[in-house]
């Protein structure tokens, strides 16, 4: 398999319930990106990890939390959602961060909060 | 706050017409990515220009970075219903961030 992938493509969810999201990259980069894409705005990113590390948290909910095993994986859990967090859920690696490497985006997954 | 907008938001346009689309900023970039996003996927690049000035041409997209590199421009000619997408772009501070703009939505009539 190549490229990023993403699971699940979709997830319906309740207020009081706990997800997680997965993202893998077989690419071999170094960084890794969550990004929230809703209609009408644009792409906000919201973590960054690089090396492992985390390097950014764009001042994301703690309903959100990241976490990051490894340079291929990434996972985004999820508790105690609202309604306005429904919205496509886009994952990314690229080969290192700080650069201007291109995105290597998967096909994200569309959440939708009850 | 650095901020991208691209116009128009929303284009709709026959097959075989042209089309320019833009994208404007305030501030200066490092760097300037163009993505395509066709539905049910992430963001594909399309091209990165770096040089005030630069014209990079792929099939029969045109990209062109602003003097000044603070904006871009997308310039499709004879479209195909293939170029139906969310074209984005994305610029790259000087601090390494990267930004998106807002996305045109292109629709091609066959």
């Amino acid at each position: 398999e190549t490229g990023v992938t993403q699971t699940p493509r979709h997830l319906v969810m309740g207020m009081t319930n706990k997800k997680s999201l997965k993202c893998e990259q077989h690419l071999g980069h170094n960084a890794m990106y969550w990004y929230k894409q809703s209609a009408k705005k644009p792409l906000e990113l919201m973590f960054v990890y690089n090396f492992k590390e985390q390097t950014e948290n764009n001042s994301v909910p703690s309903r959100f939390s990241p976490e990051c095993p490894n340079s291929s994986h990434l996972f985004l859990h999820l508790h105690t959602l609202q309604p306005e967090d429904s919205a496509l859920y886009l994952c990314a690696s690229s080969p290192t961060d700080g650069t201007s490497n291109p995105q290597y985006f998967g096909p994200g997954t569309r959440l939708t909060v009850l | 706050t650095q901020l991208l907008e691209q116009s128009p938001q929303f284009l709709s346009i026959q097959e075989g017409e042209n089309l320019t689309v833009y994208c404007n900023s305030s501030s200066v970039f490092s760097s300037l990515q163009w993505y395509r996003q066709e539905p049910g996927e992430g963001p594909v690049l399309l091209v990165t220009v770096v040089t005030g000035g630069e014209v990079k041409k792929l099939k029969r997209l045109t990209f062109q970075f602003g003097d000044a590199r603070k904006d871009s421009s997308l310039h499709i000619t004879a479209a195909q219903p293939g170029d139906t997408g969310l074209y984005l772009c994305a610029g790259v501070s000087s601090a390494s961030k990267i930004i998106f703009g807002s996305g045109t939505r292109l629709s091609i009539r066959p």
